[in-house]
């Protein structure tokens, strides 16, 4: 069965500040990787995702199959960068069901 | 575009009725859907996926008799509570995919009473 770990429940960083939300994850098959983001009174959306490779709003993530680690990070941290994020695991074709993890909240302080 | 709504926002029914809560997409078509719920400070746990035209496939542990899917048109799926109690209640979150993106809508809290 596959499971999706985020350590932290809670991060909280200065404004400036280099922010890192890990995910672990475990499936035996080939997983795309997602991170999404729930701001405050909004739905949840797609941040990023690992194929794409791409930075969203100064956020990157590797996909590092050695560590089975998916972690986020943000060198600069923004207050508008305050919200809940999830790591999720989808098992192979895009689209598929996905498996969330607990979420990390980030408060970015001024 | 991909916006998914959701109806009601919230809704309070006394134990032992059923209540219905829809998922639309309101602009775009989407064969699957899935529905989640999410306890208070919990993450999002997968109940089950619904497919238009057949019938929903269901988490282990979700009681499919319970939580009744109904997947008619590629713009609607329907999660039926029955026979409601207490312990359903809940934040329930669905969601419509498209391309390799799910999108999702705002949620439905559910209180019994």
């Amino acid at each position: 069965a596959q499971r999706v770990t985020q350590p932290e429940k809670l991060l909280s960083v200065f404004k400036g500040a280099p922010v890192e939300l890990k995910c672990n994850y475990s499936y035996s098959g080939s997983p795309e990787l997602f991170w999404y983001v729930q701001y405050s009174r909004q739905r949840l959306q797609l941040l990023l995702r690992h194929i794409s490779r791409e930075s969203i709003k100064g956020f990157t993530a590797d996909l590092n199959k050695g560590e089975t680690s998916f972690h986020l990070k943000k060198p600069f941290a923004q207050e508008e960068d305050s919200a809940m994020y999830y790591c999720a695991l989808s098992r192979g074709a895009a689209g598929n069901k996905l498996t969330f993890g607990g979420g990390t909240r980030v408060l970015v302080k001024p | 575009g991909a916006v998914v709504s959701q109806h009601p926002s919230w809704v309070i029914c006394k134990s032992g009725t059923s209540v219905k809560i829809e998922c639309r997409s309101l602009d775009f078509q989407a064969t699957t859907m899935f529905w989640y719920r999410q306890f208070p400070k919990q993450s999002l746990m997968l109940m089950a996926t619904s497919n238009e035209g057949s019938k929903a496939t269901y988490e282990q542990g979700v009681e499919k008799d319970k939580f009744l899917i109904n997947h008619a048109s590629l713009t609607l799926s329907t999660l039926t509570v029955t026979s409601a109690h207490p312990e359903d209640s809940s934040f329930y979150i669905c969601s419509a995919h498209r391309g390799y993106e799910q999108y999702f809508g705002p949620g439905t809290r559910l209180t019994v009473t």
